[in-house]
């Protein structure tokens, strides 16, 4: 199993700053990804931070706008930059285990206001 | 705690016939539930929902069933095809805003 710690839990942010959410796991993994659910909205995949190389963004998704850091097989950060009200979201983190990656856990998730 | 859980970690069926994917969750207060399909590495793909105030809610092959005195729904895949074979997990809300997941179960179609 994996046991997933995110902070901050929640915050409100002022339009134009930046805020950087850690994701900690209790275990070694080698790929953690990084979500975003928008109120009502099904889960999006931002990008795939693998410990060792640069994270991978899906599409839509910019490294300017949402710098990962992954120094460590236990740790990641994801930043959302000069925020505006739109990046208003639940980001979370996510890992999976299982040698076919058939076992996820997520986060509890990082509720971000941006007003 | 795991407010979700999905206690199959894997399932396999024989193409053509009925795949069942099972969830229990704890908090009676959930009254929105998704199912997701995922490969490993993949973002998730959004299934089938269904709000508390049904039981049940079908899109092709696909139907979900809720339980709520038993705080349990399940996902049936009716026929099963390999295409089908990947990780399914589920998960609820109690606002529509935040969602708790299961740890997914994965299911191998079989030729």
């Amino acid at each position: 199993s994996a046991v997933i710690s995110q902070k901050p839990s929640r915050d409100i942010c002022q339009r134009g700053t930046s805020l950087t959410i850690q994701c900690q796991v209790d275990s070694q993994v080698t790929m953690m990804f990084w979500y975003r659910q928008q109120p009502g909205q099904s889960l999006t995949l931002i990008a795939t931070a693998n410990q060792g190389s640069e994270a991978t963004y899906e599409s839509g998704f910019v490294i300017d706008k949402f710098p990962i850091s992954r120094p460590n097989l236990t740790f990641s950060t994801l930043t959302v930059s000069n925020m505006s009200p739109e990046d208003s979201s639940i980001y979370l983190c996510s890992v999976e285990t299982g040698g076919s990656g058939n076992t996820i856990y997520f986060g509890e998730g990082s509720w971000l206001t941006v007003v | 705690d795991q407010q979700v859980k999905q206690n199959s970690p894997s399932l396999s069926v024989q193409e053509g016939r009925i795949s069942i994917l099972n969830c229990d969750y704890t908090n009676s207060m959930f009254d929105y539930f998704l199912w997701y399909k995922k490969y490993p590495a993949e973002g998730p793909t959004f299934l089938i929902s269904i709000s508390s105030i049904k039981d049940k809610n079908e899109d092709g092959r696909f139907t979900v069933f809720l339980n709520k005195s038993a705080k349990h729904l399940s996902l049936h895949i009716v026929p099963s095809q390999p295409g089908d074979s990947a990780v399914y997990f589920c998960a609820a809300s109690n606002t529509g805003n935040q969602f708790y997941f299961g740890t997914g179960t994965s299911l191998t179609v079989i030729p």
